[in-house]
């Protein structure tokens, strides 16, 4: 089992729907865990942390977290053709010392 | 001045050469990391550095040799590389080890 799981997509929607992004971890004591969004030929950009069970909300993206579950989720509303790239998950592991670990990222893809 | 800088952009070398990757970082971070991303896999974590120590290493081979001179400067220096070596070799800060990570544009290292 991986560490950090995320499907691979791509995940298609249309203009203006909202994304979902999923992402699963095996570490119940993970503590911290990022998403960042990775254009195409360039280098991963950080969209939201989140450290606590719930909503994480900051303009069109919101962050959902489910320690019990081992899940978090990135949610797009309003969705643009822009926010086409990939989408990486990021866990900060309690266990066998603090690292974090990305997942393999999905490919978001936003029709016009 | 962006807030992490990498260069060069691209290198490509031959399996013989010795070259160094530079990273520069202009936020007063305490903490500086080397990653690597090859096509379709997470990106891999391979040293950390905090407050100018190496703190971790996973388990890089020895022709990845780091150097953190201070807290702003991080080079990774490369030699006898093979081509399963070529890819994209970010460099990342943070303001504590495992907070959240600004990354460097990247190098795209080919290796012939």
């Amino acid at each position: 089992q991986k560490e950090v799981e995320q499907n691979s997509g791509p995940l298609s929607v249309p203009e203006g729907a909202i994304a979902s992004l999923n992402c699963t971890y095996s570490d119940r004591g993970s503590q911290s865990f990022f998403w960042y969004r990775q254009y195409s030929g360039k280098s991963p950009e950080l969209i939201m942390s989140i450290y606590s069970n719930g909503d994480k909300e900051d303009g069109r993206f919101t962050a959902q977290l489910n320690k019990a579950s081992q899940y978090v989720s990135l949610l797009i509303r309003d969705s643009q053709p822009s926010d086409s790239a990939t989408y990486l998950c990021a866990v900060l592991r309690g266990a066998g010392g603090f690292k974090t670990i990305f997942g393999a990222g999905t490919r978001l893809f936003v029709k016009a | 001045e962006t807030g992490v800088t990498q260069t060069p952009r691209h290198l490509v070398m031959g399996m013989t050469n010795k070259k160094s990757l530079k990273c520069e970082q202009h936020l007063g971070h305490n903490a500086m990391y080397w990653y690597k991303q090859s096509a379709k896999k997470p990106l891999e974590l391979m040293f950390v550095y905090s407050l100018e120590e190496r703190v971790e290493n996973n388990s890089v081979p020895s022709r990845f040799s780091p150097e953190c001179p201070n807290s702003s400067h991080l080079f990774l220096h490369l030699h006898t590389l093979q081509p399963e070596d070529s890819a994209l070799y970010l460099c990342a800060s943070s303001q504590r080890r495992n907070t959240e990570a600004f990354f460097g544009q990247g190098t795209r290292l080919t290796v012939v």
